[in-house]
């Protein structure tokens, strides 16, 4: 099975802010990671497919990288809509896999 | 606008069967597989496995295998996940979401159905 690691598992930023959560796996998977934003009590929300191709809908603030076995989510300028916790999912083998979740609070 | 919509909140003893469900609707439901996905009290996501309602192809994770079933019912465009023997570690909320295919994102989530296992 793959083995998806987060870090950091929280980090408080204020808005406006650049906020960077990495991802990585315990294998490559070559492009195939999903970030995901999820919030009290909501289901997730796709931000990010194919380690780097923004969702449609989703603001231009977030980005992704990486490829092979290390990735990287950005959020260039954090918004109050922003705060959530996040999570990257590798779509490479089965069992698909989450990482554990990065919670991003309010500095 | 495309829509998965689960049943409702579950309240049962451990022992009982279950089946939720998940019903899509504003695409074509047999061109995307579904996902079911865990989420304990306060934790993270956990993937559980997928079906292609096409064919009713399935996979799940080994964390899963034997305990849950995934079924589909193209007619209706509904997916369920269904317990023969709920223990009271099932207590968790569950997503269904729906992909394009092996390697892709889940780009629709269901609400979510919360199930309570307590005697």
């Amino acid at each position: 099975d793959i083995h998806m690691t987060q870090s950091p598992s929280s980090l408080s930023a204020s808005v406006g802010d650049r906020v960077t959560i990495t991802c990585r796996a315990s294998q490559s998977i070559n492009s195939y990671l999903n970030w995901y934003q999820q919030k009290p009590g909501k289901a997730p929300k796709l931000l990010i497919y194919d380690a780097s191709s923004l969702q449609s809908g989703v603001p231009s603030r977030f980005s992704g990288s990486g490829s092979g076995t290390d990735f990287t989510l950005t959020i260039s300028s954090l918004q109050p809509e922003d705060f959530a916790t996040y999570y990257c999912q590798q779509s490479y083998g089965v069992p698909l896999s989450f990482g554990g979740g990065t919670k991003v609070e309010i500095k | 606008e495309v829509q998965l919509v689960q049943s409702g909140a579950e309240v049962k003893k451990p022992g009982e069967s279950l089946r939720i469900s998940c019903k899509g609707s504003g695409y074509s439901f047999s061109t995307y597989w579904i996902t079911w996905v865990r989420q304990m009290p306060g934790k993270g996501l956990e993937w559980m496995g997928w079906i292609d309602p096409s064919d009713s192809y399935s996979n799940y994770s080994p964390s899963f295998q034997g305990h849950v079933t995934i079924s589909a019912d193209r007619s209706i465009s509904t997916v369920y996940l269904q317990w023969s023997s709920l223990k009271a570690s099932d207590t968790a909320m569950y997503y269904c979401a729906r992909s394009k295919g092996f390697y892709s994102g889940n780009d629709y989530w269901g609400q979510g159905t919360l199930v309570t296992v307590s005697s």
